[in-house]
């Protein structure tokens, strides 16, 4: 059964203090792996997508790293504006649809 | 480009009434889906469409039907609201089923009494 992971439940930094969310999952055949932040009361927007282990992608000071059984969302020196929660999921290569397995979030608060 | 919308934002039902989640895309996207999001439990797909004219299944669907309308429009609707349907209703589209990124509406929280 595919599976997503995340890690920890909630996270607090001070602004600054560079820090790293994990994302674990198990599916049969990867085809995507996805990062999405989602504010209170708002739906997910969408942050990246990877492909392969190996694969990076940056934007601003989130930079996302895939392995093959992993991935991390590492954040650079945050600010409060950072703080959101932070969504992993994974689509398989059979699963019909476009179907999406979800992981249950990393709550990020960022402290001036 | 409003991207996707939802319909109400906010609805409060008694057990056993019936009522209809609306959502809309103005992307020209292919495949739209319906999720719930519930502490602890993630985001779980519940109905999709990959392309206008078709419907599926997918992990949550008991208790929902859905319909697509239009290329645009996809309707969730809830027969006989049941207090296991307090959610958070999402809509999301994108260009096609063989796409991966979907893009999401801003939600419908709904409390069923």
């Amino acid at each position: 059964e595919d599976q997503v992971t995340q890690s920890p439940e909630a996270l607090r930094l001070q602004e600054g203090e560079s820090s790293s969310l994990n994302c674990s999952y198990t599916v049969s055949g990867l085809r995507g792996l996805f990062w999405y932040r989602q504010d209170p009361g708002k739906g997910p927007e969408f942050l990246f997508t990877l492909y392969s282990a190996g694969e990076e992608k940056e934007k601003e000071r989130l930079k996302a790293t895939l392995t093959k059984k992993e991935s991390f969302l590492h954040i650079t020196a945050p600010k409060p504006e950072d703080s959101a929660t932070y969504l992993c999921a994974v689509r398989g290569v059979y699963n019909q649809g476009g179907k999406l397995i979800f992981g249950q979030g990393t709550e990020l608060s960022v402290k001036p | 480009n409003a991207g996707v919308t939802q319909t109400p934002k906010f609805q409060v039902l008694k057990t056993g009434q019936s009522m209809t989640l609306q959502c809309a895309q103005d992307m020209n996207h292919n495949s739209m889906y319906w999720y719930r999001q519930d502490p602890g439990m993630g985001l779980r797909l519940i109905y999709y469409s990959a392309s206008e004219g078709t419907t599926d299944k997918g992990e949550v669907p008991n208790g929902y039907n859905v319909s697509r309308l239009n290329k645009r429009e996809f309707s969730l609707r809830l027969e006989s609201a049941a207090p296991s349907q307090t959610s958070v209703y999402f809509c999301a589209s994108s260009p096609s089923y063989n796409t991966d990124t979907q893009y999401f509406g801003p939600g419908t929280r709904l409390t069923v009494l």
